[in-house]
């Protein structure tokens, strides 16, 4: 089965200090992950994908097949970064289906 | 050109009522995404539509839940018997490729209260 798993629904870190947002999945196959943000009172947008390898807005992820895991990460956390976090994922065995984990709601303090 | 849009923005209605729910993708996108946004239950997957193929209806959580999709493009979902666990945020995304790194582009989404 195809599965996201975003272990925490909240997350607050103080501005300037690192962040780690959690994803593990589970998918019998090769996956294709992404990272989508809500901002607020915005869509929900694109962030970053595991094939392009980029640094979005000093966020990154990097695919970990051998512990299923694509943990976004930003170094030195900025407040107009708090927004929804949602890991997704998508794959040719299961014909390209998008699955989205829970989410996690960021929250940069001051 | 426009991004997905979707309509009505807010819908309140009386809890046994059926409520139709407008998605209009990007033009030229094939595939069409539904989704449920609750509060503390993040993005749920409804149904799927790519093309002419069947639609992936294995997220629809019951039967009072249907979607269509005209002519490759406008797409309805349809809740009949609206129950007050209906309400919720519906998401509607389209993407152009429904490969592997094909974007989805999100409208802003059905805002749904059932009374």
């Amino acid at each position: 089965a195809q599965r996201v798993t975003q272990p925490e629904k909240l997350l607050s870190v103080f501005k300037g200090a690192p962040v780690e947002l959690k994803c593990n999945y589970s998918y019998s196959g090769s996956p294709e992950l992404f990272w989508y943000v809500q901002y607020s009172r915005q869509r929900l947008q694109l962030l970053l994908r595991h094939i392009s390898r980029e640094s979005i807005k000093g966020f990154t992820a990097d695919l970990n097949k051998g512990e299923t895991s694509f943990h976004l990460k930003k170094p030195f956390a900025q407040e107009e970064d708090s927004a929804m976090y949602y890991c997704a994922l998508s794959g040719l065995a299961n014909n390209n289906d998008m699955r989205f984990g829970a989410g996690t709601r960021l929250t940069v303090k001051p | 050109g426009a991004g997905v849009s979707q309509s009505p923005s807010n819908k309140v209605t009386e809890k046994g009522k059926d409520v139709e729910l407008r998605c209009d993708p990007i033009s030229g996108h094939t595939a069409l995404y539904w989704y449920r946004q609750s509060l503390g239950q993040g993005l749920e997957f409804l149904i799927y539509f790519q093309g002419n193929s069947a639609p992936d209806k294995s997220g629809l959580p019951s039967d009072r839940f249907s979607a269509e999709r005209t002519g490759g493009s406008v797409s309805t979902l349809t809740i009949q018997r609206t129950q007050q666990e209906d309400s919720a945020v519906y998401l509607c995304a389209s993407s152009l490729l429904r490969s592997m790194g094909g974007e989805q582009f999100f409208g802003p989404g059905t805002r749904l209260t059932v009374l």
